[in-house]
């Protein structure tokens, strides 16, 4: 059975950093794009970053371009999402979700995610 | 990027009567590949969201047949039969042709009348 646990959320002052991370098990982790996808309080759903299967290629939202870096650690079947700059709009549930294969659509399979909260 | 507009944003339905919502496009959703890439997920009072239907049509594991998605290039829909108790919540659709960015739909909040 697949699954994916998020950690590391928090309360954080603006302008500061947080790491996230996704353990995952129950499917071959390195054959998957894995993404982040964000939900702030009460709003709808925003995906911010996906990585591919050995990490050579990292896309994000433009909202968070040259502030997130999105990597994974295919050894220990994780995700990471460092966090830096934060801002009050940063603020959401952070879900890890399994991104799509050569032949599978994305975000068959969700985390329980992870909140990140941005105050002074 | 592409838009994802959503019909409508609120939607309350009486029990074991349908409901319908729309999803459109600003974009053709259809790959080179002959395929459409759209798709639609629920996502319960305070759980995560679930994939219900991927590529306009194919229900995910353990959808219930009451679901249902079609629709072609820019417009789609997705048709809940007879509406139970356990559908409420929010509906999104959801692209993955035109990426980055995968853009949701802002969401379709069903109720119970």
């Amino acid at each position: 059975e697949v699954h994916l646990v998020e950690s590391g959320g928090g309360l954080v002052q603006p302008g500061g950093s947080l790491r996230l991370s996704c353990t995952s098990s129950g499917f071959t982790f390195t054959t998957y794009y894995m993404s982040w996808v964000r939900q702030a309080p009460g709003k709808g759903l925003e995906w911010v970053a996906n990585i591919n299967q050995d990490g050579s290629k990292k896309y994000y939202v433009d909202s968070v371009k040259g502030r997130f870096t999105i990597s994974r650690d295919n050894a220990k079947n994780s995700l990471s999402l460092q966090m830096n700059s934060l801002t009050a709009e940063d603020t959401a549930l952070y879900y890890c979700a399994r991104d799509g294969d050569t032949i599978n659509p994305p975000f068959d399979y969700w985390g329980q995610g992870t909140l990140v909260t941005i105050s002074s | 990027d592409v838009v994802m507009t959503q019909s409508p944003l609120s939607l309350p339905v009486t029990l074991g009567q349908p409901a319908s919502i729309s999803c459109r496009s600003s974009q053709s959703l259809v790959s080179t590949d002959g395929k459409t890439h759209l798709n639609w997920f629920h996502q319960r009072p305070g759980q995560s969201p679930r994939r219900l239907i991927y590529q306009v049509s194919n229900r995910d594991s353990g959808v219930p047949d009451r679901f249902s998605g079609s629709g072609s290039g820019t417009d789609f829909t997705l048709e809940i039969s007879r509406v139970e108790a356990e559908d409420v919540g929010v509906y999104y659709c959801m692209q993955n042709r035109h990426w980055p960015p995968y853009t949701f739909g802002q969401g379709t909040k069903l109720e119970i009348k």
